[in-house]
């Protein structure tokens, strides 16, 4: 089945700590995406990609980055830097940028303690 | 700066009722539209999108009307069922071509 893979479901973090996210899709998708999702709020994007080796930052880039080395991956880094972490995170793949239906992963929910 | 809103925080219809869940948008530059299913702890799931050329697109039980006179989109919901409580979200591309999503409306359908 193709579609976007994200993990670990639930993550906890220790204060001061930088943490990964995993995003993977096998949809032969050009743009990536991240989105951080506060508790009845939308979505804010936080950096994305429109094609292999690039990336650019989004509406509230502070104390995040990524990668795009490969065309299906786009790891997301929380770093201590972050002032409030904690959230819901999704990542989304599109065909093209901007304007084609970005499909989302089932995110994952980030704790920190 | 951009800004895609809701109308209505919640909405509670009753099973098999109509739903029409509505949203403003403030770039009249926007040439692209979507709505989103978000169920509770899931990521969000395409149900429609429209282009700026149309004014209405149909899908199964599901059709979406757009006013660009007064930057207006609603998503309507036909015999509304149990499973169709969630989040819905709609989004603009805007000016940056980036995807703007609203605050969404919580569909709530009682039995």
């Amino acid at each position: 089945d193709g579609g976007i893979t994200q993990s670990p479901k639930y993550l906890f973090r220790k204060e001061g700590q930088n943490v990964t996210l995993s995003c993977e899709q096998n949809l032969n998708h050009d743009a990536m995406y991240w989105y951080r999702q506060d508790p009845g709020q939308g979505l804010r994007l936080i950096y994305y990609s429109q094609i292999v080796n690039d990336f650019q930052k989004g509406d509230i880039a502070e104390g995040y980055s990524v990668s795009r080395e490969k065309k299906e991956s786009f790891p997301l880094t929380v770093t201590s830097a972050q002032k409030n972490p904690t959230a819901f995170y999704l990542c989304a793949s599109s065909i093209g940028w901007a304007r084609h239906e970005q499909f989302f992963g089932p995110g994952t929910r980030l704790t920190v303690l | 700066g951009e800004s895609v809103g809701l109308h209505l925080p919640t909405l509670s219809v009753q099973e098999g009722d109509n739903s029409i869940i509505n949203c403003a948008y403030s770039n009249s530059a926007s040439d692209y539209f979507i709505w989103y299913k978000q169920e509770s702890g899931k990521g969000p799931q395409f149900i429609i999108d429209i282009r700026s050329n149309m004014d209405k697109r149909q899908g199964q039980r599901v059709t979406v009307l757009l006013n660009k006179t007064v930057k207006h989109l609603s998503l309507q919901i036909a015999a509304t069922q149990p499973g169709d409580s969630a989040v819905y979200f709609c989004a603009e591309v805007g000016g940056a071509q980036k995807l703007v999503f609203g605050q969404g409306t919580r569909l709530t359908i009682n039995p």
